[in-house]
């Protein structure tokens, strides 16, 4: 069974810094993975996809990388501001399950002022 | 466009009360998951549906059915809430082909008391 895993659990940074979020998975057989952002009592919005046969994705100040032979993923985010405290959860869909997505319980940022 | 959309928002329940929650979306997607969310214990699924008509169960499916009678929406049902079921529940829904994102409605805050 995939088991994805993400550390840290909880992050506090200042405003500014650049900084980095972790992802890894156990399988590698993967279509794509997923990163998403969880507000406090919201649901869950898409930040970026990255195809299994892609090594990043860019989105503004979001960068999201994959090596899926390692099983890890990275999303990195620059010029951290206090807007970006959320959760950032990830998320992979396996080739053998692939109506399904499997979660790692998320990261907790917190970008002080 | 509204995407992923669920009702209720919130709601509390009496043990032993019954109640369906509905999730509905407008993107003509195959897919749809009913999710619930614990401090913890992360994203959890708790039953799918591949297409109209379909379910199947997920991880943890004991004390929810589920229908998805008509493509665009997906039901979950509590025949006799616990107060472990006092959770947030998080519909989701992609399409079929693999290479694309999932999306998630708000959530629906149940508490059981």
């Amino acid at each position: 069974k995939q088991e994805v895993t993400q550390i840290p659990a909880a992050l506090s940074v200042p405003e500014g810094e650049n900084l980095v979020l972790n992802c890894s998975f156990t399988d590698s057989a993967i279509y794509n993975l997923q990163w998403f952002r969880q507000d406090p009592g919201k649901g869950l919005t898409s930040l970026l996809l990255i195809q299994s046969s892609q090594r990043e994705q860019t989105s503004g100040r979001l960068n999201a990388s994959l090596d899926k032979s390692s099983g890890r993923s990275t999303l990195y985010i620059a010029a951290s501001q206090p807007g970006d405290s959320a959760t950032y959860l990830c998320a992979v869909r396996p080739t053998l399950t692939f109506n399904k997505f499997y979660f790692g319980s998320g990261t907790k940022l917190n970008v002080k002022p | 466009n509204a995407g992923v959309t669920q009702t209720p928002k919130f709601r509390v329940l009496k043990t032993g009360q019954s109640m369906t929650l509905l999730c509905a979306q407008d993107m003509n997607h195959e897919y749809m998951y009913w999710y619930r969310q614990d401090p913890g214990m992360g994203l959890r699924l708790i039953h799918y549906s591949v297409g109209e008509g379909t379910t199947a169960k997920g991880e943890v499916p004991d004390g929810y059915n589920v229908s998805r009678l008509k493509k665009q929406n997906f039901l979950l049902g509590l025949e006799s809430a616990a107060p472990s079921q006092t959770s947030v529940y998080f519909c989701a829904s992609s399409s079929d082909r693999v290479n694309t994102e999932a999306f998630f409605g708000q959530g629906t805050r149940l508490t059981v008391v």
